[in-house]
């Protein structure tokens, strides 16, 4: 069982709709970050929160906006998406973001389809 | 850059194989190196990991030893079994790595047959 749990499991929407993405995780851990995977490539990552404060953006589009309400909570807003946004998206969380060797911990993550 | 390099996929094997992915890495710093296992439908799991050279991780019958003097960090298992079919990615991350990013190779799919 994954110790990290993303909602929902699949999720389509079309290009006007706005839709969010959730994540959360009970190890305790402070840096929680938001990856695209598209089909058998390695993910990508976008957003990178640290206790609670985003500090790194990969140059991720503005129709993509992270929340991170509580250092157990992440959310990944989306707004007037493109057919290329369609993927699956994953959370994961890890000890700290800097000065650490610790893995990170994935969600099964959601697989988006923008129609 | 930091880099990792796997073996290209796919790898297809009958049941009870011998296992080998290779992976090898470039890096500035002393990383920690990763492989993580991707099932069908699922995300990535923590397949296992080793923090300094001449460390073996191993978990479910894989093993992979840290080598430093090759930069190389090579995934083995004596003998696969179909539920062992998945995308497998070998990564590193290290101390002052800013944001402490996983950098993954591109990942080899394997495939075992009965």
């Amino acid at each position: 069982d994954t110790e990290v749990t993303q909602t929902p499991k699949h999720l389509v929407m079309g290009m006007t709709n706005k839709k969010s993405l959730k994540c959360e995780q009970h190890m305790g851990h402070r840096a929680m970050y938001w990856y695209k995977q598209k089909a058998k490539k390695p993910p990508e990552l976008m957003f990178v929160y640290s206790y609670e404060k985003l500090s790194i953006n990969e140059s991720v589009p503005s129709r993509f906006s992270p929340e991170c309400p509580n250092s157990s909570l992440l959310n990944l807003h989306l707004h007037a998406l493109q057919p290329e946004d369609s993927a699956l998206y994953l959370c994961a969380s890890s000890q700290e973001a800097t000065g650490s060797n610790q893995p990170q911990h994935f969600g099964d993550g959601t697989r988006l389809s923008i129609l | 850059g930091d880099s990792v390099t796997q073996m290209e996929g796919p790898v297809t094997l009958s049941e009870e194989a011998f296992l080998t992915i290779n992976c090898t890495y470039t890096a500035t710093g002393y990383p920690s190196l990763f492989w993580y296992v991707q099932y069908p439908g699922e995300g990535l799991q923590l397949l296992l990991k080793a923090t300094k050279a001449d460390d073996k991780g191993s978990n479910k019958g894989f093993e992979a030893t840290y080598r430093k003097e090759t930069t190389s960090f090579h995934l083995e298992k004596g003998s696969v079994q179909v539920s062992d079919s998945a995308v497998y990615f070998c990564a590193l991350r290290y101390w002052g790595n800013q944001g402490g990013k996983l950098i993954f190779g591109q990942g080899t799919e394997l495939s075992v047959k009965p």
